[in-house]
């Protein structure tokens, strides 16, 4: 079992779309839940960094964290073609980052 | 305000041959992290450097080695390279604080034919 599991999609919304992208985890030493996005041929940046359970709104980004359940999400409102990338997820522990295996969304105009 | 800079953007090595990646972390950030990503996959990790030793390694051979100068940048070198080191190669930077996001650079892909 990898320690960290993303649904690697592919998945396809229309403009203006709710987007949710998930994560579980199995190692409760995991302490730091962060996502970044990465578009094709770039590298990764850093969208969403929280510690805490509970929800870290930013703009149009929601994320939310249950440690209880080892699972955390992404919400994306109003989806824009812009958001078009590879959501990947990342859970630190003792520095190191665990990613996920990444899901790519595209949204249609 | 520079971000983290990789170079080369590109290399093409023959399997056997040995290759070396270079980095330059963010302005302000005294940490270097290092990342493998094959097609398709998240990063995985290989190691961190601050004070310009490795600190934390993930579960790559030795022909993976690295290297941090006194003004932070790092290399990566891997000798003996062989074709499943095909990857995006990825560096991250970040503040030696414990809880320090991770920025990184926009890589440098390697090819092994």
């Amino acid at each position: 079992q990898k320690e960290v599991e993303q649904d690697p999609g592919p998945l396809s919304v229309p403009e203006g779309a709710i987007v949710s992208l998930n994560c579980t985890y199995s190692n409760s030493a995991f302490q730091y839940f962060m996502w970044y996005r990465q578009y094709s041929r770039k590298g990764p940046e850093l969208l969403m960094y929280t510690y805490s359970s509970g929800n870290k709104e930013d703009g149009r980004f929601t994320a939310q964290v249950d440690k209880s359940s080892k699972y955390i999400s992404l919400f994306i409102r109003d989806s824009q073609p812009s958001d078009s990338a590879t959501y990947l997820c990342a859970i630190s522990a003792a520095r190191q980052l665990t990613f996920g295996s990444g899901t790519q969304l595209t949204v249609l105009p | 305000d520079a971000g983290v800079t990789q170079s080369p953007t590109h290399l093409i090595k023959t399997r056997g041959q040995q290759v070396t990646l270079r980095c330059s972390p963010k302005s302000g950030h005294d940490t270097v992290s290092w990342y493998q990503q094959a097609l398709g996959q998240g990063p995985q990790f290989i190691f961190q450097y601050y004070e310009e030793e490795e600190r934390q390694r993930g579960n790559f051979p030795d022909r993976f080695s690295g290297h941090q100068f006194p003004n932070y940048s790092s290399e990566l070198n891997v000798n003996a390279l062989l074709l499943g080191d095909s990857a995006l190669y990825l560096c991250a930077s970040s503040v030696k604080s414990y809880n320090s996001p991770l920025h990184f650079g926009n890589g440098t892909r390697l090819t092994v034919t």
